[in-house]
C-alpha cells in the first residue's frame, strides 16, 4: 500500500523551531519529487516547498524562504521540513505529498501550532 | 504567480442533482510540453485532500464516474452528475504548469440542501 506518514508536529513558541518528517512506503521513493503543503485552520491549501528526486533542486513559497529547509534521505525513504523562526501565521496542518505537480498521494498531516 | 479563482464559494445541492464548480486561472495553463497541469482535489470533513482529476479530465483510480473534469486554457470545470451524500466537502483546483509556486484555488464547499 502506498503510504505517507508525517510526524514531528506540536506546539512551539514564536521564534522557535520544529523538524517535520515524512516516511514513505509502498513505492520507489527515489523516483518521485516530494512536496509539503499546509492548511491553516479553516483555510485553504498552500504549497510550501518541494524537492527533486535526488535532492538537487528545492523550491519554496516566498513566505518561508530563509526560514524553512526541505531535505530528503532516499535511503530512508523520508522527506523532512526544518522550520526555524516560526511565526503565528505558520500555524497549520502540514501535509506530505508525492510528486511536484501531480499530488496523487497525501499523508494524513501533522499539526503545527505556533503560540506563546 | 498564477492566481486560481474558484466559484462559487459555497454550493448547496439536492441529493441526486448535478453540481458544477468553475476554476479560472490568471494565465493559460498549457505547458511547453503540450500538457495542461490542472488537478482537482476533494477534501471531506476531517480528512486529507484526495486527488480526483489530473491534467484537466483524467479521473483517478477509484473515483466514481459521476465526477468529470473539462476545460482548456484558463477556464476549467468540475462536474458531479448526481450528487451523493459522500460528496460533501471542499473541492480545490490546482495548477502545476507554472511553478514555483504551485497554486490552489480558494475552494468550493459542497453541501446538501
Amino acid at each position: 500500500e502506498v503510504q505517507l506518514v508525517e510526524s514531528g508536529g506540536g506546539l512551539v513558541q514564536p521564534g522557535g523551531s520544529l523538524r517535520l518528517s515524512c516516511a514513505a512506503s509502498g513505492f520507489t521513493y527515489s523516483d518521485y519529487w516530494m512536496t509539503w503543503v499546509r492548511q491553516a485552520p479553516g483555510k485553504g491549501l498552500e504549497w510550501v516547498a518541494n524537492i527533486k528526486k535526488d535532492g538537487s533542486e528545492k523550491d519554496y513559497v516566498d513566505s518561508v524562504k530563509g526560514r524553512f529547509t526541505i531535505s530528503r534521505d532516499n535511503a530512508k525513504s523520508s522527506v523532512y521540513l526544518q522550520m526555524n523562526s516560526l511565526r503565528a501565521e505558520d500555524t497549520a496542518v502540514y501535509y506530505c505529498v508525492r510528486g511536484h505537480s501531480g499530488f496523487d498521494v497525501w499523508g494524513r498531516g501533522t499539526r503545527v501550532t505556533v503560540s506563546s | 504567480d498564477v492566481v486560481m479563482t474558484q466559484s462559487p464559494l459555497s454550493l448547496p445541492v439536492t441529493l441526486g442533482q448535478p453540481a458544477s464548480i468553475s476554476c479560472r486561472s490568471s494565465q493559460s495553463l498549457v505547458s511547453s510540453d503540450g500538457n495542461t497541469y490542472l488537478n482537482w482535489f476533494q477534501q471531506r470533513p476531517g480528512q486529507s485532500p484526495r486527488r480526483l482529476i489530473y491534467k484537466v479530465s483524467n479521473r483517478d483510480s477509484g473515483v466514481p464516474d459521476r465526477f468529470s473534469g473539462s476545460g482548456s486554457g484558463t477556464d476549467f470545470t468540475l462536474k458531479i452528475s448526481r450528487v451523493e451524500a459522500e460528496d460533501v466537502g471542499v473541492y480545490y483546483c490546482m495548477q502545476g504548469t507554472h511553478w514555483p509556486p504551485l497554486t490552489f484555488g480558494g475552494g468550493t464547499k459542497v453541501e446538501i440542501k
